[in-house]
């Protein structure tokens, strides 16, 4: 069973850094490029970051560029979001979710994702 | 970054019924752009890429159309499962975005 899980979420303050994992199964992780979503409470989705199967190419949203670092280790299937320098605005649920393509852009979309991890950023 | 605008963002509809809602770029993403299906509490669920390709399982009465700016997404004959809030998301260039989405309520 293709499966994503992810961990690390939790309560933190804001100015603070948290580090969210990703576990994949069920399907051949270096083939596939992966991606990182969030979704704050009664919004839409908003894409976080993508990278590359490869880590060759990386992309981020202009909110967390610069704060945010995504990164992978295919030996371990797995994939991270290092966030730095939290704010209250990136209280959300966050998910991860495989592109069906290698490349994050000009990809296939995001057609596997995990039940996502809560980050809640408050004083 | 690239913007993309939903219409409408709330649309009342019946069993059967046919309907289509759209998706507009604030600049050309050629016919990288995708449909995702949201249940309350669920994670969005893909339905189409590069503007047509339906994904694997998901059912014939989902279509997608469009090019360039404006697209399309068109529901044949709803069905009980299809309500849901609707988001389009362009992938062609970073930064990926999604759109505001359309909420489908039964009426």
């Amino acid at each position: 069973e293709v499966q994503l899980v992810e961990s690390g979420g939790g309560l933190v303050q804001p100015g603070r850094s948290l580090r969210l994992s990703c576990a994949a199964s069920g399907f051949t992780f270096d083939d596939f490029a992966m991606h990182w979503v969030r979704q704050g409470p009664g919004k839409g989705p908003e894409w976080v970051a993508g990278i590359s199967w490869n880590s060759g190419s990386i992309g981020y949203a202009g909110s967390v560029k610069g704060r945010f670092t995504i990164s992978r280790d295919n030996a371990k299937n797995s994939v991270y979001l290092q966030m730095n320098s939290l704010r209250v605005d990136d209280t959300a649920l966050y998910y991860c979710a495989k592109d069906d393509h290698v490349v994050p852009a000009t990809g296939h979309g995001m057609d596997v994702w995990g039940q996502g991890t809560m980050v809640t950023v408050s004083s | 970054d690239i913007q993309l605008t939903q219409s409408p963002s709330f649309l009342s509809a019946s069993i059967g019924d046919r309907v289509t809602f759209t998706c507009r770029a604030s600049q050309g993403v050629g016919s990288y752009l995708a449909w995702y299906e949201q249940k309350p509490g669920k994670a969005p669920k893909l339905l189409i890429y590069a503007t047509s390709i339906l994904q694997r399982g998901v059912p014939s009465r989902f279509s997608g159309s469009g090019s360039g700016t404006e697209f399309s997404l068109t529901i044949n004959s709803l069905q009980p499962e299809d309500f849901a809030t609707y988001y389009c998301q362009q992938h062609n260039s970073y930064p990926l975005t999604f759109g505001g989405g359309t909420k489908v309520e039964i009426k």
